[in-house]
């Protein structure tokens, strides 16, 4: 399976800029996908395909990458993002997520 | 809107089978993918499997042996049953529907169900 490797947790500061990492143990084309999920939430589709906004979400959301190396990027940090972010490949079956990455707010 | 919500028990005991149903609103579950994907305690989480528009199915070869994904068009909803489930089973269960672009991405998830597995 395609492991997706995501750093356990980083902590900002409101209105900074944050890159959140996902990197692929195999490359997954562009087929990359994120998501924000909020303490007793259902995950919510933030970015897909790697660089694509999913409708209504925030333009402060933005993602790159291709292969095996994407980032989540959140310019600027507002207090309500604090959450975990999930990347999830598509290209490989079967799917897979990565381990999440926590956000706090300093 | 699209709405999912997923009801079924919230025990199982070991070796017994867990059933979800994942009732959908605003949007007929003969268009999409319909998929399952549970979350374990520590954040893991894992695609199950789907249930195509025309009702075929694909799961996660680490489960096929022991999952199955049904529906019933005529109440707009889809189920999973996992069988001889084991403690390594307990996690919060969602149903989630495909994008519809092949793409292969959620673009609506139900709240989630916790299912804890114990005697």
């Amino acid at each position: 399976d395609t492991v997706l490797t995501q750093s356990p947790a980083l902590a900002v500061s409101p209105g900074e800029r944050v890159s959140i990492s996902c990197r692929a143990s195999e490359g997954v084309n562009s087929y990359m996908h994120w998501y924000q999920q909020k303490p007793g939430q259902q995950p919510k589709l933030l970015i897909y395909k790697a660089s694509n906004l999913a409708s209504g979400v925030p333009a402060r959301f933005s993602g790159s990458g291709s292969g095996t190396d994407f980032t989540l990027t959140i310019d600027p940090v507002e207090a309500d993002d604090t959450a975990t972010y999930f990347c999830q490949q598509s290209w490989n079956d079967p799917w897979t997520f990565g381990g999440g990455t926590k956000l706090e707010l300093k | 809107e699209v709405q999912l919500q997923e009801s079924g028990p919230g025990l199982v005991k070991p070796s017994q089978s867990l059933s979800l149903t994942c009732s959908v609103t605003g949007y007929s579950i003969t268009s999409n993918y319909w998929g399952w994907i549970r979350k374990f305690p520590g954040n893991k989480m894992e695609w199950m499997g789907y249930i195509s528009y025309s009702g075929s199915t694909s799961y996660n070869p680490s489960l096929k042996s022991r999952i199955s994904i049904t529906r019933d068009t005529s109440k707009n909803q889809f189920f999973l049953q996992l069988n001889s489930v084991t403690t390594e089973d307990t996690a919060t269960y969602y149903c989630a529907r495909e994008s519809g672009s092949y793409d292969w991405y959620f673009d609506f998830w139900g709240p989630g169900t916790m299912v804890t597995v114990s005697s």
